[in-house]
């Protein structure tokens, strides 16, 4: 069966400092990918999808970028995050138009 | 822009009882799905309804979509404290590979032991 795996699960980061957030799938192959994050009470903002190895498209424009350096592995990164980068960030693959999510990482910028 | 739109925000019940959350969409759509957000964990997938269906059952959920009125329902039926959770609902961008969902706000369900 599929599963999907983010980590960290939680991670406090100053202003300033670079990011790396991994998520990896495991019984598929060439996946759909996403990054979604969520802020407190809020739906869901596409931050960036695959559909292919070094395929990105990115939704919105922000000091995110994503990269998927393996079929099976997406990557999200910063060079300096901004206290607004806070929130909840899901990864996700898509199988018949259906998404899986990972356990997300809460992440808080001070 | 934002596609499916939850209604209402927030629904308190007691357990045993049915909860109904609605949807509205903007677009035309090939299908609607729901997805089911325990607090601080990753979004489930609860139920794909085409656009060429008008119910579908799982256990004990219930969802309807009227094609005509651009809108969704999604039925709890018989609630437990364990259906407490954010529920929302997703609708295609576009389709083929370039395959992406919308999400609405979500309907938190809180269910009262």
């Amino acid at each position: 069966s599929q599963t999907i795996h983010q980590w960290p699960a939680t991670l406090v980061q100053p202003v300033g400092s670079p990011l790396s957030l991994e998520c990896t799938v495991e019984g598929t192959s060439n996946p759909n990918l996403y990054w979604y994050r969520q802020a407190a009470g809020r739906g869901l903002q596409l931050l960036f999808y695959s559909v292919g190895i070094g395929q990105i498209s990115s939704e919105v424009p922000q000091n995110l970028s994503a990269s998927r350096p393996q079929d099976r592995q997406f990557i999200l990164s910063s060079k300096k995050l901004l206290l607004s980068d806070s929130g909840f960030y899901l990864c996700a693959w898509s199988v018949d138009g259906r998404e899986f999510f990972g356990p997300g990482t809460r992440l808080t910028v001070l | 822009s934002q596609q499916g739109e939850e209604d209402p925000q927030a629904l308190s019940i007691q357990e045993g009882e049915n909860a109904t959350m609605n949807c509205s969409y903007k677009t035309s759509i090939n299908n609607l799905q729901w997805y089911r957000q325990n607090s601080g964990r990753g979004l489930v997938h609860l139920i794909l309804i085409r656009s060429n269906e008008r119910e579908k059952h799982s256990g004990r959920l219930r969802v309807t979509l009227d094609t005509s009125k651009k809108s969704s329902s999604l039925l709890i039926t018989a609630s437990r404290a364990a259906d407490t959770a954010s529920y929302f609902c997703a609708t295609p961008i576009s389709g083929g590979s370039n395959y992406k969902l919308t999400f609405g706000k979500g309907t938190l369900l809180t269910v009262n032991p």
